[in-house]
């Protein structure tokens, strides 16, 4: 059954705290988005990834950071350093990371729900 | 810089009328505009897209328009029923490839 999987689906955190944010894909996607969405807000790119090593800064990456070791992983971090945190995390992707038909369709997961105490 | 600007930010419409939503961009090298729709606590789903060498697509009741010169582009949905009612965004791809989102229009369809 191919899909993105994001874990866990909710998250409660204590101020000061780093937690990682799982996103795991298995339809061979190139590339993979980190969004973060604020209650009735629309989505803001946090970090991206178009090949496996390598990843770039989205609108909103400060206190935050991320890894692409493979193909099929992208794991989010939150770090101590966002200030505030409490949010919905969406994470995506496409499968062609650039080129004349790339049409930046995405596929999302289900979501990861963050609450800071 | 690069902007997609939505309107109207709620539309409330009764059960069986029309529903239009518009979008502008700013970037005229853009070619590729999909609608997102997204239901309370779920993940948006693409429901419809167009790309710049067209200037109308359908599917059953919904339909996109695209206005290159104006740089507009508007969601249509026609007939709607209260599954209709949720969020819906819309999107540009700009010449990095990556997606500038609308902010979003949250759709209320009165019994």
């Amino acid at each position: 059954d191919g899909g993105i999987t994001q874990s866990p689906k909710y998250l409660f955190r204590k101020e000061g705290q780093n937690v990682t944010l799982s996103c795991e894909q298995n339809l061979n996607h190139d590339a993979m988005y980190w969004y973060r969405q604020d209650p009735g807000q629309g989505l803001r790119l946090i970090y991206y990834s178009q090949i496996v090593n390598d990843f770039q800064k989205g609108d909103i990456a400060e206190g935050y950071s991320v890894s692409r070791e493979k193909k099929e992983s992208f794991p989010l971090t939150v770090t101590s350093a966002q200030k505030n945190p409490t949010a919905f995390y969406l994470c995506a992707s496409t499968p062609a990371s650039g080129g004349a038909d790339h049409t930046g369709e995405l596929f999302f997961g289900e979501g990861s729900r963050l609450t800071v105490l | 810089g690069e902007n997609v600007e939505q309107h109207p930010s709620t539309l409330s419409v009764q059960e069986g009328d029309s529903a239009v939503i518009k979008c502008t961009y700013s970037d005229s090298a853009s070619n590729y505009f999909p609608w997102y729709k997204q239901e309370l606590g779920k993940r948006p789903q693409l429901i419809i897209d167009i790309r710049s060498n067209v200037g109308e697509k359908k599917d059953q009741r919904i339909a996109v328009t695209l206005n290159k010169t104006a740089k507009h582009f508007s969601l249509h949905i026609t007939e709607t029923q209260p599954e209709d009612s949720a969020v819906y965004f819309c999107a540009a791809i700009y010449s990095n490839y990556q997606l500038i989102w609308g902010a979003g229009t949250k759709l209320i369809i009165k019994p």
